[in-house]
């Protein structure tokens, strides 16, 4: 069975600077994706990016980047030049290919301070 | 495009009490999804559907049942309301490919008093 652990509950980081959120994962599946989800109070769920695990090269969004370390199982989001409307809760999140079944990790809680 | 809608936003109901959430989609997926998310706490699967007629159990589908009529609608019903259950559920769509994301609702608080 696939795990995904976020061991961050809670960070907070300065208005403009730079923030990175961890995520480890477990599976046995050669082939999977690799997701982070923004909720933010609104409650929607809210796709950041996203990384393909065949792919060698991280995946980018504008201000957001992910470090992928295939061996080490690791799926770490950076936020660059963050802003006040970066405040969510952030979840990392595995999906075996082909089956189209998430499993999240447990989220952590990001607070942007001005 | 209204994407996935789902009601009601909000419910409190009795122990015991039933209901149905319902959930509908306008994009034309075949892949639908229940999850719930517990307080401070990650999103978890109930149950899903690939297709019309087709449904599966996710990692917790106890207390629960779906079924999928059409392509647009998948409706999750609780037949006996427990404690256990009050959470905030969530209704996901997406194509079959892998690679594009899931679409979800804006979700449904439910509280069971």
């Amino acid at each position: 069975a696939q795990t995904v652990t976020q061991s961050q509950p809670e960070m907070s980081v300065q208005e403009a600077e730079t923030v990175t959120l961890s995520c480890t994962y477990d599976t046995s599946e050669s082939n999977y994706y690799l997701f982070w989800y923004k909720q933010p109070p609104s409650r929607q769920m809210i796709l950041v990016i996203r990384q393909e695990a065949y792919k060698q090269q991280n995946a980018t969004e504008n201000r957001f980047s992910v470090n992928f370390q295939k061996a080490a199982k690791s799926f770490s989001l950076k936020i660059s030049d963050s802003q006040l409307g970066d405040t969510a809760m952030y979840f990392c999140a595995f999906m075996a290919s082909n089956t189209g079944k998430l499993i999240f990790g447990q989220g952590t809680t990001l607070q942007v301070k001005p | 495009n209204a994407g996935v809608t789902q009601t009601p936003k909000f419910r409190i109901l009795k122990i015991g009490q039933s209901m149905t959430l319902q959930c509908t989609q306008d994009m034309n997926h075949n892949y639908m999804y229940w999850y719930r998310q517990d307080p401070g706490m990650g999103l978890k699967l109930i149950y899903y559907s690939v297709g019309a007629g087709i449904t599966d159990k996710g990692e917790v589908p106890n207390g629960y049942n779906v079924s999928r009529s059409t392509t647009e609608d998948f409706p999750l019903r609780l037949e006996l309301a427990a404690p256990s259950q009050t959470s905030v559920y969530f209704c996901a769509s997406s194509t079959q490919d892998s690679n594009q994301p899931q679409h979800f609702g804006d979700g449904t608080r439910l509280s069971i008093l």
